[in-house]
């Protein structure tokens, strides 16, 4: 199984709601990333785990908060966004961190997330 | 600044045409480099990758890459486009241990 998860496929929230990203593989990575993207932007990459630790967070507002339960899940918490956070958030994973730079990272299809 | 860059923002090709999508990087220490693919609403794809060895890399779906150090270049290239290549592309280089850096992506369209 070379796929990797995303639910929803779509969210529509409040700037006062609280909501989460689900993201999940089972290919027996240990590393997992969240990035963010604007339409005709690359993706800008927000966090890294590995080994379920968070490892790398680009300077991520606190409003965005990352949680990995297990070595298949990777969660992020949504709470008090800002119009400006819609964009498409791309979950991915690769073997390890070990290979950060040079492992392949698989990525999901995204959830495409607008706040009003 | 270390970074990749990609130069055209927009490549168009007849199908059946050879095509060449341009990527040139400025790093330093050894420059590990991508092509990722990003079809209308998904997530990227992974097409090749350079690491060391040989210069001409060969990847997915008939995509080649050559890594020229001379030009501080890594173009992707296929010898016959095909409508279904149109996409967006992303040329990305790897920091060690730093962060995973994306160009700025050139869109290919493929016209029949």
């Amino acid at each position: 199984d070379t796929e990797v998860t995303q639910t929803p496929k779509h969210l529509v929230m409040g700037m006062t709601n609280k909501k989460s990203l689900k993201c999940e593989q089972h290919m027996g990575h240990r590393a997992m990333y969240w990035y963010k993207q604007k339409a005709k932007k690359p993706p800008e990459l927000m966090f890294v785990y590995s080994y379920e630790k968070l490892s790398i967070n680009e300077s991520v507002p606190s409003r965005f908060s990352p949680e990995c339960p297990n070595s298949s899940l990777l969660n992020l918490h949504l709470h008090a966004l800002q119009p400006e956070d819609s964009a498409l958030y791309l979950c991915a994973s690769s073997q390890d961190l070990n290979g950060f730079s040079y492992n392949e990272q698989f990525f999901g299809p995204g959830t495409r997330l607008t706040v009003l | 600044a270390q970074s990749v860059a990609q130069p055209e923002d927009q490549v168009n090709v007849a199908e059946g045409n050879p095509l060449t999508v341009k990527c040139t990087y400025s790093v330093s220490g050894n420059p590990y480099l991508f092509w990722y693919v990003q079809y209308p609403n998904r997530g990227l794809q992974f097409l090749l990758k350079y690491i060391t060895g040989d210069n001409l890399v060969k990847g997915s779906y008939g995509f080649e890459a050559e890594f020229n150090k001379s030009q501080t270049s890594f173009h992707l290239k296929k010898p016959s486009a095909l409508v279904s290549d149109s996409a967006l592309y992303f040329c990305a280089w790897g920091n060690y241990g730093q962060n995973f850096v994306f160009g700025p992506g050139t869109r290919l369209s493929v016209l029949p």
